[in-house]
Order: structure tokens, then sequence, then C-alpha cells
């Protein structure tokens, strides 16, 4: 089975802190996704990376940026924590039959 | 673009009754489509797919989609509702550059 993790489960910041959210996969999987989920709004991409070192601005990327060193492993980066931002953020990967597997998510809060 | 209309955001349903999620989508070309399962505090979870092949798609646990290209439709179906079915659900299509698109979601409540 596919499992891609996420580094926290639940997390709480200051406006205006750099914010790391980690996401790892086992798959080997090229393609992976980071999205927000807001209420009503269903999930939303922000950034997609569909190679080592290869990313692509998704839907809504202001305020974010990826880094991705190493297949298995996509970050997701808040350079100044804004309280807008307060979300839950999913990671996940892609199947070469276009599934997306998830990762639990990360609620976070920015105060 | 292609995209996908949740025509229900809530669905209450008692136990063993069926269970009828209601998707639209709109898309310029043959579509994928997908419905994900979230429970609570949990990632999203693949049901089932679409891909041209066989109209009617099993997915787990007992649901089932139906592909009708004339009313770009694709409804999500259960005989008899668990209470374990209580969550949110996502219809997403695929767009053509291989990324998706979700739904606004459907909560579904099983009352006992």
């Amino acid at each position: 089975d596919v499992k891609v993790t996420q580094s926290s489960r639940y997390l709480v910041k200051r406006t205006g802190e750099k914010v790391f959210l980690e996401c790892v996969q086992d798959m080997d999987h090229e393609n992976m996704f980071w999205y927000r989920q807001d209420p009503g709004l269903g999930l939303r991409l922000i950034y997609f990376s569909y190679d080592v070192k290869m990313k692509e601005k998704g839907d809504i990327p202001e305020g974010y940026s990826v880094s991705r060193e190493k297949k298995e492993r996509f970050s997701l980066i808040l350079e100044s924590a804004s309280t807008n931002q307060t979300s839950m953020y999913l990671c996940a990967s892609r199947t070469p039959y276009n599934e997306q597997f998830f990762g639990p998510g990360t609620r976070l809060t920015v105060l | 673009a292609q995209s996908v209309t949740q025509l229900d955001s809530h669905v209450s349903v008692s136990e063993g009754t069926p269970v009828l999620l209601r998707c639209n989508y709109s898309s310029s070309y043959s579509p994928s489509l997908f419905w994900y399962v979230q429970h609570p505090n949990k990632g999203l979870q693949l049901l089932l797919k679409y891909t041209s092949a066989a109209t009617l798609v099993k997915g787990i646990n007992g649901f089932e989609a139906e592909f009708k290209k004339s009313e770009t439709s694709f409804h999500l179906t259960k005989p008899s509702a668990h209470m374990s079915d209580a969550a949110e659900y996502f219809c997403v299509v695929n767009r053509r550059d291989y990324k998706l698109s979700f739904g606004a979601g459907t909560t579904v409540t099983v009352r006992a």
C-alpha cells in the first residue's frame, strides 16, 4: 500500500513565523502535490512537483513556496505565516494511473 | 475548464437506507472521474474511479457510481448505509494537465 506521511497532525504558529510542512511518500512516485482544504471550498492546489527539483504553481500559490530535494520528500514553506493561512494542509502523491494518495493532513493554526 | 459540482452540501440518511450523492461535471473531453471519502481527522481515501471502461463503477465498502455522459453526471450510491459511512465525500475530475479539480464536498450523516 502507498503510504504518505506528514510531519505534524496539528501545528500552532504565530503571525510572521516561517513554517515548514513536510511530506514523505514511500512509493517512488514522481508527482507530488500540496493542497489546502477549507470548509465549503473543497481542496485547492497550492503547488505540485513533477520530479526532483521541478515544481509548478497550482491555483493558489501566493504566500507559499516548496522544496523537493529528494524524490520521496516534498516540503511546503510559509515564508511569513498569516492568519488567512489557517487551514488543513494535505499532501498527495500520484500513481502513473492518475490516482492520488493522500497523507493524513496537518491542521495549521496561525495566531 | 474541467470542474465538478456537488449538488448537496449535506445528506442525512437512516442506517440501512440507500445513500445517493449527486455530482455533475463539466469537461471538454472524456474525463476521468473519482470519488474520495474523508473520515473525521483523516486524509482522503479513494473510493472509486471512472476511466472510460464500464459506465458503472464499483468501489470499496459497497459504493458504486454511474457515469452518464448525456447528463454529465457521476452520482455515488450505496444500497444500505452503515454508521461508518458518516464522512465527507468529494467528487473529483482530472484536468488535462493531470491535476485534479475537487467539488466542494458532501457531508453524510447516518442516523441510528
